[in-house]
């Protein structure tokens, strides 16, 4: 079966200092795989996508950057943080419901970050 | 623009009262797929839906239904007698195709709070 991992699920990082979250996926080869930010009220914002090995798309400009060194690995990094880069980040991938036959995305547990 | 609308940021009904979330989108695309997802507290985001563009069928599974409108478009989803344990955020997705690649755009998401 396929699972996502993400961690840190809880960081707590003061402003200027660099940041790495990293996404795993097991049992899938190839996925296409996405970083989302949550931040307090303000819905699920879409922030890279890659279909493959180096290969990122990046959809809002900002402080981040994200990077694809091995097919199911998804790196999200900053090299000085923000007070604004505080939120939920999620990391997915495209996956396949076991119910239905659909392709859906399937999302990590999320790392919190709080920036001070 | 390609982009999902939910103008309630926030619900608060009783425990067995009917509720309806809204869900309003707008693509360019003329193939497209919508989602609904739910993320209780405990964060991660589970998902309960997907319905692509051709289908307008009305769906109910249990205490869910949706009502998918291309005219208005529109993807309401209804909780019938509602419970406590609906109780989290539902977030509305819209599902479009860039340069061959699945792009997921999510809705600010409505925070539902069901009262006992």
């Amino acid at each position: 079966s396929q699972t996502i991992h993400q961690w840190p699920a809880t960081l707590v990082q003061p402003v200027g200092s660099p940041l790495s979250l990293e996404c795993t996926v097991e049992g899938t080869s190839n996925p296409n795989l996405y970083w989302y930010r949550q931040a307090a009220g303000r819905g699920l914002q879409l922030l890279f996508y890659s279909v493959g090995i180096g290969q990122i798309s990046s959809e809002v400009p900002q402080n981040l950057s994200a990077s694809r060194p091995q097919d199911r690995q998804f790196i999200l990094s900053s090299k000085k943080l923000l007070l604004s880069d505080s939120g939920f980040y999620l990391c997915a991938w495209k996956d396949r419901d076991s119910l239905s036959g659909a392709n859906v995305l399937t999302f990590g547990a999320g790392s919190r970050l709080t920036v001070l | 623009a390609q982009k999902v609308t939910q103008a309630q940021t926030e619900i608060s009904v009783v425990e067995k009262e009917d509720v309806t979330l809204d869900c309003v989108y707008e693509t360019r695309d003329t193939t497209y797929y919508l989602f609904w997802y739910k993320q209780p507290p405990s964060g991660e985001l589970v998902f309960l839906i997907r319905r692509n563009s051709f289908d307008e069928q009305n769906e109910i599974s249990g205490r869910y239904s949706w009502n998918f409108q291309k005219s208005t478009s529109s993807f309401n989803f209804t909780i019938t007698a509602s419970q406590v344990v609906d109780s989290a955020v539902y977030f509305c997705a819209l599902r479009v195709t860039t340069s061959g690649t699945y792009k997921y755009i999510f809705g600010t998401g409505t925070r539902l709070k069901v009262l006992a």
